[in-house]
């Protein structure tokens, strides 16, 4: 079964680091792009930007670029998604996605990861 | 540009037929694609590039296009249908996506 998870719920301080990863399996990690979603409670999909493990290929949304860092290690068929400093409006949760190669749709979700940004 | 429009809402009784649409510039140019998020999950993909419907996807889903408006239909509603959808495109590319805003289904 071609899947993806992530890691677990996250709460943090504002200022604090955090990384988040999505392991997948089942399919050839290094051969599909890997895109991450931000949603906020209640509220709809936002695209942050994909990572293209094979060959590091990388493409943030404008909205996000400078705001956090996507990664991957093919080796261990894990993506990351990464910030440095955390403020309060970061609380949601993001999901990672795999891009289908046979067209430009997100066919395989992980379960997402709740991050709580709170002091 | 990369704006999609979708109305917050849509409500059907149980039976009946719901269309969501979702307009944009770019839809007569990128394909469109469509989600469904229960509460507590991931999306899960049920129409991809325009009209196709994903393996495991009940036959009641379909899309249809026209113009700069994409429309998910779902037929013989069921009460287990009633969630968020979203609809999906992207640049020439693929690695740039924008999303509607989502259509909440009410059966």
């Amino acid at each position: 079964e071609e899947q993806l998870v992530q890691s677990g719920a996250e709460v943090k301080k504002p200022g604090e680091s955090l990384k988040i990863s999505c392991k997948g399996s089942g399919y050839s990690f290094s051969n599909y792009w890997i895109g991450w979603v931000r949603q906020m409670p209640g509220k709809g999909l936002e695209w942050m930007g994909i990572f293209h493990p094979g060959d590091s290929d990388i493409r943030y949304s404008p909205s996000f670029q400078g705001q956090v860092t996507i990664s991957a290690d093919k080796s261990i068929s894990t993506a990351y998604l990464q910030w440095s400093r955390l403020k309060a409006s970061d609380s949601a949760m993001y999901y990672c996605a795999r891009r289908s190669n046979s067209h430009h749709g997100m066919d395989v979700w992980g379960q997402g990861t709740t991050v709580t940004v709170s002091s | 540009s990369y704006e999609l429009t979708q109305p917050p809402s849509v409500s059907v009784s149980p039976g009946q037929t719901a269309r969501i649409t979702c307009s944009g510039d770019a839809l007569p140019k990128q394909y469109a694609y469509w989600y469904q998020q229960k509460p507590g999950q991931a999306p899960v993909m049920v129409i991809y590039k325009d009209i196709e419907r994903p393996s495991g996807i009940p036959e009641r889903f379909s899309g249809s296009i026209s113009g700069t408006t994409v429309t998910l239909t779902i037929s013989e509603v069921q009460a287990e249908d009633e969630a968020d959808y979203f609809c999906q495109s992207a640049d020439t590319s693929g690695t740039f996506v924008f999303f509607g805003g989502g259509s909440k289904l009410t059966v």
